[in-house]
């Protein structure tokens, strides 16, 4: 069965509003989750790192007051695209690691479309 | 020293045939090497990993060889079904000081041709 659940799938909107995606982890307590964006035909690319109770740790590059994180449960995590623009239309995945054995396991993505 | 390289970009695999992606990473630190599976529209899922314990690891129709010395890795799909065409991603994985780390390849199209 699924070991990480990512909502919503789809989300379409308007530009300059705001999207949040949840992140849970089912099957195990994450202290860390991952946020990717994937490009068509390319591979992932790590936004950030999600602590649960401190602060995300950002990859150079990716805006932290565009696309803010809260870990705030040992199972979920957000990310919400704030002021979203058709630029920022793209594949959203977020991913969890088992703590013992540092397995990697993804969500079923989001496709955000910005009009 | 973080990349993971991946080839062929494309693959076209008759049904039956055997499909072989290649992968290879350049630092030694790395210590997991997962493969995984990605539909359109769907998040990438394991498929199989290995450690660098084992030269070799089976699952079903998967195998995953690991060359230790020369910092290579591939995916063999033997028995290549139609329903295996999707894109392919290696990686590296590793824990280090700043946390747990993979590096992922550029990633393979696999079509197998019905």
């Amino acid at each position: 069965g699924a070991v990480v659940s990512q909502h919503p799938s789809r989300v379409i909107c308007k530009s300059g509003t705001s999207v949040k995606i949840e992140c849970r982890s089912l099957d195990f307590q994450a202290t860390t989750m991952f946020w990717y964006r994937q490009f068509p035909k390319q591979s992932l690319m790590l936004m950030a790192t999600s602590n649960e109770g401190s602060k995300a740790t950002y990859e150079q590059g990716v805006e932290k007051d565009k696309f803010l994180i809260n870990h705030a449960s040992l199972t979920l995590s957000t990310l919400t695209v704030t002021s979203a623009h058709p630029e920022d239309s793209s594949f959203y995945i977020c991913s969890v690691v088992t703590i013992a054995k540092n397995i990697q396991y993804f969500g079923a993505g989001t496709r955000l479309s910005v009009l | 020293q973080q990349q993971v390289k991946q080839s062929p970009q494309s693959l076209i695999v008759q049904k039956g045939g055997i499909s072989i992606i290649n992968c290879a990473y350049e630092n030694t630190a790395f210590d997991y090497f997962p493969w995984y599976q990605q539909f359109p529209g769907k998040g990438p899922a394991l498929l199989i990993a290995i450690r660098p314990d084992v030269s070799e690891k089976k699952e079903g129709r998967f195998t995953i060889s690991f060359n230790k010395s020369a910092k290579q890795f591939s995916l063999h799909i033997m028995d290549s079904q139609p329903g295996d065409s999707a894109t392919y991603f290696c990686a590296a994985s590793m824990v280090d000081t700043g946390g747990f780390k993979t590096i992922f390849g550029a990633g393979t199209r696999l079509f197998v041709k019905a």
